[in-house]
């Protein structure tokens, strides 16, 4: 396991108001990922980082930014949340070496936008 | 660019039984193929992988075989378990952040 921690695990918000995820990885991987879970979409991929201060925008990027500081935190804001961003939100890692694509995952963290 | 499809759910299976999950992608070059599980509640973990054509992945009884000339990775169990019961995400390499590309996941249900 690739020691994934997310944060918080479950959030009720109102709409309008600005939330923040949290990933926290212990495993010094490169790059991180964060998804969005939604029926029907499968996973959908929001923002991504290739190291520090390194990020781009994945195919659901609007409405979300991201930062990451430092190699180990990942953060996924919502600046002015929307129901539309009611979902279960993954984050993934990936290292250097990992020559296969496979990606670790989070426990997911899930938003209701009320 | 790439693409995966997998096979509607739910699914809902007798203890026992056997288990088939389709899944058939769209891809330039050679990608990594995937199976992870989520059972309730929890985040995503790997199944099993096949990295090159002809390849066999298995893992806990589960198998799946990577058909470069069917463009297929079937997820395949003789006899699942309740416990067994989760969803299943297909997915390959090949997304242009270096991400992996999933299927939509089919939800099993086992039944004692």
């Amino acid at each position: 396991d690739a020691g994934i921690t997310q944060s918080p695990r479950h959030k009720v918000t109102e709409t309008g108001t600005p939330v923040t995820l949290r990933c926290h990885q212990t495993e010094n991987h490169r790059y991180m990922y964060w998804y969005r879970q939604d029926p029907g979409h499968g996973l959908r991929l929001i923002h991504y980082s290739y190291g520090v201060k390194d990020t781009d925008k994945g195919e659901v990027s609007d409405g979300y930014s991201v930062s990451r500081s430092k190699t180990e935190d990942f953060l996924l804001t919502l600046e002015s949340a929307t129901s539309s961003q009611t979902s279960v939100y993954f984050c993934a890692t990936k290292g250097l070496a990992e020559n296969t694509g496979e990606l670790f995952f989070g426990e997911g963290s899930r938003l209701t936008v009320l | 660019g790439n693409s995966v499809t997998q096979m509607e759910g739910p699914v809902t299976l007798s203890e026992e039984a056997f288990l088939t999950i389709n899944c058939t992608y769209t891809a330039t070059g050679y990608p990594s193929l995937f199976w992870y599980v989520q059972y309730p509640g929890e985040g995503l973990q790997l199944l099993l992988k096949a990295t090159k054509a002809d390849d066999k992945g298995s893992n806990k009884g589960f198998e799946a075989t990577y058909r470069k000339e069917t463009t297929s990775f079937h997820l395949e169990k003789g006899s699942v378990q309740v416990s067994d019961s989760a969803v299943y995400f297909c997915a390959l390499t090949g997304g242009s952040q270096g991400n992996l590309i999933f299927g939509k996941g089919t939800k099993l249900s086992v039944k004692p």
